[in-house]
This record gives structure tokens, C-alpha cells and sequence, in this order.
């Protein structure tokens, strides 16, 4: 199936960095989607991107939608420790028979240490 | 909260055995996900509804199945149970059927012995 290469897997930093983590595929997307998941939790949406070459922050965090639509990547300015879980990128495509179809990258998880 | 429910959030059950997790989308969403998350994996898509009917099939197995009710919640059954299927189990609710912007629910966690 198709698959989104995420990286990296995990992250271990100090408080007060920055972060930065991303998505490639082979194939093109047309949404790009960045969640993150609390330990416990489900995931939840943090940024979405709709235009190839988009860059779109929500506070201290930024992502940009890459101009192939085949990537795309997520920053975190100055983290803190509720920075911490996992975030997954999700790339949106129309298939072949028309349908919509997300898919999820693995996962980076992240750690801080204070 | 989300507004996605899921119940129930633990579920501690033995091999060979069927459980039936349920799920309520947010309020006004049609279209229901259900994904599978083992651990420190990432999200499996299984399956799909919208207003009722199947839209998308992901890699289900053939022991599993869903429905989506009249009243829009719906249930995924899992039968047959093995080691393997111990994971996380999400529901995500969307307005339409463009799989966009997904509202996941905080899980019900299966534990097979």
C-alpha cells in the first residue's frame, strides 16, 4: 500500500530547542495533514495544508506543503515539556476509483528532557 | 474533548473470544473511521462508512467487521481473537466522505490474553 516515509522516528532533546521533522512519499498528495498524539489520547489535529508551496504556523509551530506535493515538513519552535507524544503526518489523495484516501506516516515521537 | 466517544476504553479479553467496540461521531459527521494503532506503531486505516454505507476498505481482516447504524454511531466487531490483535482501536469522524479533516477518539484499548 501506498506509504509515507516519516522521520525521524524519534526525537530526544532539551527543553527550549527547536524541533523540526517531516514527511516524503513517492507519490503526490493534495492535503497534508500534522496530528499529534498524547500519551493515552487520541490523535489531534494541529495543521492542515492545502496548497503545494503553503506555509501555514499554529503558534510555535509551522509547516509547509512541499512544492512537489510529495513532502512535507513540521517545526516546533522553543519546545516545552507538554511538546512531548507523538506526531504523525497524513497525506490526502484522490484514488483511482475517486475516493478520497488518507494516509498516515509512522510516527515521530518525542521526547524532552527538562 | 473531541466530541468522537468511544467505548468501551479498556477491554481486557482472551484468544478466540469476540468483542464489539462502538463509537459516536461528533455531532453533524457522516462518515466514520475506524483505525488500528499496535504498539508504537502507527495508524492502520481499516475501514470506512458514510451515512450508513461502506465507503473505503482499508487492511481489514476477514475476522473483523463494522457497521454504521441509521442513527450514525457505529460498531466494529472483532471475533476470532488472537495475541496479535491487542492494540489501540480509533474512531474518526468527518463531515463528508473526503476523509479531510479527521476528529479521532480517544481509543479503546484491547488487550488479548
Amino acid at each position: 500500500g501506498q506509504q509515507l516515509n516519516q522521520s525521524p522516528q524519534s526525537m530526544f532533546i532539551q527543553e527550549g530547542e527547536d524541533v523540526s521533522m517531516n514527511c516524503t512519499s513517492s507519490s503526490i498528495f493534495n492535503t497534508w495533514l500534522w496530528y499529534k498524539q498524547d500519551p493515552g489520547e487520541g490523535p489531534v489535529l494541529l495543521i492542515a495544508l492545502y496548497k503545494a508551496g503553503e506555509l501555514t504556523s499554529n503558534g510555535r509551530l509551522t509547516a509547509q506543503f512541499g512544492i512537489t506535493r510529495k513532502d512535507s515538513f513540521l517545526n516546533i519552535s522553543a519546545s516545552i515539556p507538554s511538546d512531548v507524544g507523538i506526531y504523525f503526518c497524513a497525506g490526502q489523495r484522490l484514488t483511482i476509483q475517486g475516493a478520497q484516501k488518507l494516509v498516515f506516516g509512522q510516527g515521530t515521537r518525542l521526547t524532552i528532557n527538562p | 474533548d473531541s466530541g468522537v466517544t468511544q467505548t468501551p476504553k479498556h477491554l481486557i479479553t482472551a484468544t478466540g473470544q469476540r468483542v464489539t467496540l462502538r463509537c459516536s461521531p461528533r455531532s453533524g459527521d457522516l462518515s466514520v473511521y475506524w483505525y488500528q494503532q499496535s504498539l508504537d506503531q502507527g495508524l492502520q486505516f481499516l475501514i470506512q462508512y458514510y451515512n450508513g454505507e461502506e465507503r473505503a476498505k482499508g487492511n481489514i481482516l476477514e475476522r473483523f467487521s463494522a457497521q454504521q447504524f441509521p442513527d450514525l454511531h457505529s460498531e466494529l466487531n472483532l471475533s476470532s481473537l488472537e495475541l496479535g490483535d491487542s492494540a489501540l482501536y480509533f474512531c474518526a469522524s468527518s463531515p463528508d466522505t473526503g476523509a479531510n479533516v479527521l476528529t479521532f477518539g480517544a481509543g479503546s484499548r484491547l488487550t488479548v490474553l
